[in-house]
């Protein structure tokens, strides 16, 4: 079954820690893109990358890194410098081909808290 | 500055019904407009889309329709069922950038 798997599904780290999220897809998507939501607020962009080896800062990339050093790989590292980071995080990915409408298809999410 | 903007935070229609959820935006470079479906801890799934060159889609139970005069789209959902209970997400792509902009979403709750 293709699609996009986001682990673990909770998370919990230490004031002053940084900390990955896993995101992996097997759809053969270029694009892939990192969401945070938090409680009555929509989802918000954090990075985006449509191709290997280049990804593009959000809306909201202060405190957070990415990388991507393979297609089926987008993972998001959440530094210290993240004020405040519990919150919702959802991985998406699309094809990536400006003449074709194509819709983004998202994971089940990660809910990171602070101990 | 909310580019995508859901006024209604939630809704409630009796099972059978219609459901009609309203989306505004204020970017005239968006060209490609979504509606996903959100369960609580679950990721958003794809429900209908709609390119700024047409007014109108349907598929099964959801059509969406879009005013681009009025940058306003909206989804209907006829008949509503109680698992259409759930929150929707309005979305428009940048074409020039390829980003895509969410509203704040509304919950929808079906009474059977």
């Amino acid at each position: 079954d293709g699609g996009i798997t986001q682990s673990p599904k909770y998370l919990f780290r230490k004031e002053g820690q940084n900390v990955t999220l896993s995101c992996e897809q097997n759809l053969n998507h270029d694009a892939m893109y990192w969401y945070r939501q938090d409680p009555g607020q929509g989802l918000r962009l954090i990075y985006y990358s449509q191709i290997v080896n280049d990804f593009q800062k959000g809306d909201i990339a202060e405190g957070y890194s990415v990388s991507r050093e393979k297609k089926e790989s987008f993972p998001l590292t959440v530094t210290s410098a993240q004020k405040n980071p519990t919150a919702f995080y959802l991985c998406a990915s699309s094809i990536r081909d400006p003449n074709q409408d194509q819709p983004q298809h998202f994971g089940d999410g990660t809910r990171l808290s602070i101990l | 500055d909310q580019q995508v903007k859901q006024n209604s935070p939630s809704l409630s229609v009796q099972e059978g019904r219609i459901s009609i959820l309203n989306c505004d935006y204020t970017n005239s470079m968006f060209d490609y407009f979504l509606w996903y479906k959100k369960y609580p801890a679950e990721g958003p799934t794809f429900l209908i889309s709609i390119s700024s060159i047409k007014d109108k889609n349907e598929d099964g139970r959801f059509t969406v329709f879009l005013n681009k005069s009025a940058k306003h789209l909206s989804l209907h959902i006829v008949p509503s069922q109680p698992g259409d209970s759930a929150v929707y997400f309005c979305a428009a792509r940048d074409g020039g950038y390829q980003k895509v902009t969410f509203g704040t979403g509304t919950k929808l709750q079906v009474i059977p």
